[in-house]
């Protein structure tokens, strides 16, 4: 079983609605990342938060909204998205990016459709 | 940036033959090397990873082979088994300076019972 859990599992959203993405991990990890995998393709970084704070944003539209809340908590709000968004979104955890080898430790997603 | 390239993209085996998946990266002060295995439905899993000070590592039946002057590291798996059937990610960055892992494009490895 994976130590970083994700919910829901799979999500189904119009364009209009609004929706959250979760994830918790108990490992003590300081670094969190959310990670968008379309089919047949790796995963692509979107977002990491290191001790809580945004590090990193790769120029992800403002419809994708990052929160963590605590050390333990991701949160990825979603807003008027658009089909083309459809993927696996993963969220991953690993010690701080600056303290070693940083070895990820991914979820197993959540499967996202947008009608 | 870094650039990771794999090869194959597909690679199909009998059961009990080896497996070899390889990847090419560009940046030379990359220096450390996992790989990730994707089973259906689960998300990415590391099975094995190298640092550039060194030049192999195994794990039961799992190796991983780094050649720096080339710019270029291989998984091997031997024995091939059918829970071995998955979708195979090498990547690549440097551990300082915060830079982030690149992934290369994954190999589908079905195992042929």
């Amino acid at each position: 079983d994976t130590e970083v859990t994700q919910t829901p599992k799979h999500l189904v959203m119009g364009m209009t609605n609004k929706k959250s993405l979760k994830c918790e991990q108990h490992m003590g990890h300081r670094a969190m990342y959310w990670y968008k995998q379309k089919a047949k393709k790796p995963p692509e970084l979107m977002f990491v938060y290191s001790y809580e704070k945004l590090s990193i944003n790769e120029s992800v539209p403002s419809r994708f909204s990052p929160e963590c809340p605590n050390s333990s908590l991701l949160n990825l709000h979603l807003h008027a998205l658009q089909p083309e968004d459809s993927a696996l979104y993963l969220c991953a955890s690993s010690q701080p990016r600056n303290s070693g080898a940083n070895v990820l430790t991914f979820g197993a997603g959540s499967r996202l459709t947008v009608l | 940036g870094e650039n990771v390239e794999q090869h194959p993209s597909t690679l199909s085996v009998q059961e009990g033959d080896s497996a070899v998946i390889k990847c090419t990266y560009s940046d030379s002060a990359s220096n450390y090397f996992p790989w990730y295995k994707q089973e259906l439905g689960k998300g990415p899993q590391l099975i094995i990873d190298i640092r550039s000070n060194v030049g192999e590592k195994k794990d039961q039946r799992i190796a991983v082979t780094l050649n720096k002057t080339a710019k270029h590291f291989s998984l091997h798996i031997t024995e091939t088994q059918p829970e071995d059937s998955a979708v195979y990610f090498c990547a690549a960055r440097r551990i300082q300076g915060a830079q982030k892992l690149v992934f290369g494009q994954g190999t589908r490895l079905t195992i042929n019972p």
